[in-house]
Order: structure tokens, then sequence, then C-alpha cells
């Protein structure tokens, strides 16, 4: 079955490292999109890409960059980790014909930053 | 610019009673707009979607949800609460009139089912 998986599932870092999160699906969709999940904003859209090569800032881009090499992957990066960036991070994939398509979301990783 | 106000960050409701979880949506254009659940440390879950084809709209679980223009709103009901149904619900706009793919997600609203 066709899936999206994030990896790690929880992540305990310091204040200035980088910090990669993974993001794998294999529905073989063109459009994946990383959020960030925070009490009483609901979700919030990081970086998005509509194909390999193609990536665009979200809302709160600040202090995180994706890259898209290929079809099926979308790592989010930190570049120096911040405690404001403590946060469930979900990746999603999907979302085509013009938005009236769903997302399918992986599982979350729990990032923690000290 | 697209965005949704979920009315109650928290409902609670006995197990067997009617469920009403209220959005209001603001878009320029004809929205798509969907209800997500997320249960305890899961992923968010497609419930239902509105896509402007018929305006009451059917999805899992025995969860419905109407869109009325007029109203600006997309309320999610269920006629009687289970157990499982308590989790988080997220109203969600889709900005695809302006060709876009984005999702604009509300802030939740916590459903509690008492038994």
């Amino acid at each position: 079955d066709a899936e999206i998986t994030q990896s790690p599932r929880h992540k305990i870092t310091e204040t200035g490292r980088q910090v990669t999160l993974a993001c794998h699906q294999t529905w073989n969709h063109n459009n994946m999109f990383w959020y960030r999940q925070d009490l009483g904003h609901g979700l919030r859209l990081i970086h998005y890409s509509y194909g390999v090569q193609d990536t665009n800032k979200g809302e709160v881009s600040d202090g995180y960059s994706v890259s898209r090499s290929n079809t099926e992957d979308l790592p989010l990066t930190l570049e120096s980790a911040a405690s404001s960036q403590t946060s469930v991070y979900f990746c999603a994939s999907g979302g085509g014909r013009g938005g009236l398509d769903e997302q399918f979301f992986g599982p979350g990783t729990r990032l923690t930053v000290l | 610019a697209q965005s949704v106000t979920q009315l109650d960050s928290h409902v609670s409701v006995s197990e067997g009673t009617p469920v009403l979880l209220r959005c209001n949506y603001s878009s320029s254009y004809s929205p798509s707009l969907f209800w997500y659940v997320q249960h305890p440390n899961k992923g968010l879950q497609l419930l239902l979607k509105y896509t402007s084809a018929a305006t009451l709209v059917k999805g899992i679980n025995g969860f419905e949800a109407e869109f009325k223009k007029s109203e600006t709103s997309f309320h999610l009901t269920k006629p009687s609460a289970h157990m499982s149904d308590a989790a988080e619900y997220f109203c969600v706009v889709s900005d695809y009139q302006t060709g876009a793919n984005n999702l604009f997600f509300g802030t939740g609203t916590r459903l509690t089912v008492i038994p």
C-alpha cells in the first residue's frame, strides 16, 4: 500500500545545531508539504513543492529550508535550531487538481530544541 | 484571502448524543472545504470534503457536513457520538481557485465523548 513516512518520530537537539527531518512518500504525488503544529495555531505551512526541483515558502518559512531532488522525498532542514522551533512537524503529499484533492499526512515528528 | 474559524476550541458530548462542530470560512472564491480528524499522537485523516458538488457531504464514520454559502459555514455533524470519536477536528479551506494547492487550517476543535 502507498504511504507517507517520516523519520525520526522523536528528536531532541540543542540550540544552534542543524537538524534534518525526513519525509518519504510512495503515492507518486507531485505535491509535497511541510507543516508545523502548535497549540492554538492549528497547522501552519512551512514549505511546499509542486515537483522535482520546485520549492516554495509557506507562512512560517524563516529558519527552515527544503530541497526536492526526486518525487518521493522532501527533507526539511533547520539550519540553526532555535527553541521557538520546538513543535510537531507533519509532512503531507497530494492536493492535486488545484487543491481539489486531499492531502495525505505522515505520522509526525516531535522535535524538542533545548 | 482564505481562512477558517472554528468557533469552539473544545466540545464535550455524552456517548450516543449528537455532535456539532462549527466552522465558518472566508474565501474570495467558491472554496473547497475539508474536515480532517487527528487522533492522539497520530497524523491527520480526511473525514470528508466539499468541492462544489452536493452541498450535503457524507464522510467516514457517520460524519457529514453541509456547505451553506449564505452563512459561509461548513459545520460537521454526527447523529450519535461514539467513544472512538474523541479526537481533534480541523476545518480546512483550499485556495484552489488561485491555482495553488495549499490548505489553510482552522485552530482545531477537541471533541471529548463522555461515557
